[in-house]
């Protein structure tokens, strides 16, 4: 159990353009989900924390209208990366939390490759 | 003071050797703590992860020891093999309530490399 789904695994896009990435709860209720970025040998950096029907909260220096972050149910969040720059290449991870483990437990999605041309 | 400082950065074991990895951290209010293994082009998986009301736990080759008092936990690693090879993280989190609920601090990562 407790599989969290990213799609699409990988993408190429100009520059320029929007590009969205969907992150999926498959087997349980997710109350809180989270966006990451992640560049080559380096951690984990949280970009944003989304509960469902709110409005995300981003961390300090992340550009709320150029990472979208919408969490329509318990089990979808979506990230958009609006008008993609070569330095938004990088690769995005979201994970999920519920109610199980006292919803501390959070599970990581498979990640999404982003290459800005 | 929300910092996890993770160490070493890297780490080469023969396999059927002990791997150790060593974190630290300030906040004295986090009272969770899990390791992650992360694949190349994959996300994390959690590992293992203990709370500070025990000092020691296990879960097959791998094992969490917890300090409280130096503020500091370890991931030890059993009999490591080469398909351990990995990047491996810890992190902590507090119960804040709000939006901090759960809200991951990262090490910044140990590569895991276990010759044959």
């Amino acid at each position: 159990g407790a599989v969290v789904s990213q799609h699409p695994s990988r993408v190429i896009c100009k520059s320029g353009t929007s590009v969205k990435i969907e992150c999926r709860s498959l087997d349980f209720q997710a109350t809180t989900m989270f966006w990451y970025r992640q560049f080559p040998k380096q951690s984990l950096m949280l970009m944003a924390t989304s509960n469902e029907g709110s409005k995300a909260t981003y961390e300090q220096g992340v550009e709320k209208d150029k990472f979208l972050i919408n969490h329509a149910s318990l089990t979808l969040s979506t990230l958009t990366v609006t008008s993609a720059h070569p330095e938004d290449s990088s690769f995005y991870i979201c994970s999920a939390t519920g109610l199980a483990g006292g919803g501390r437990e959070q599970f990581f999605g498979p990640g999404t490759r982003l290459t800005v041309l | 003071q929300q910092q996890v400082k993770q160490s070493p950065q890297s780490l080469i074991v023969q396999k059927g050797g002990i791997s150790i990895i060593n974190c630290a951290y300030e906040n004295t209010a986090f009272d969770y703590f899990p390791w992650y293994q992360q694949f190349p082009g994959k996300g994390p998986a959690l590992l293992i992860a203990i709370r500070p009301d025990v000092s020691e736990k296990k879960e097959g080759r791998f094992t969490i020891s917890f300090n409280k008092s130096a503020k500091q936990f370890s991931l030890h690693i059993m009999d490591s093999q080469p398909g351990d090879s990995a990047t491996y993280f810890c992190a902590a989190s507090r119960d804040a309530g709000g939006t901090s609920y759960g809200k991951l601090t990262f090490g910044q990562g140990t590569i895991l490399t276990v010759h044959p």
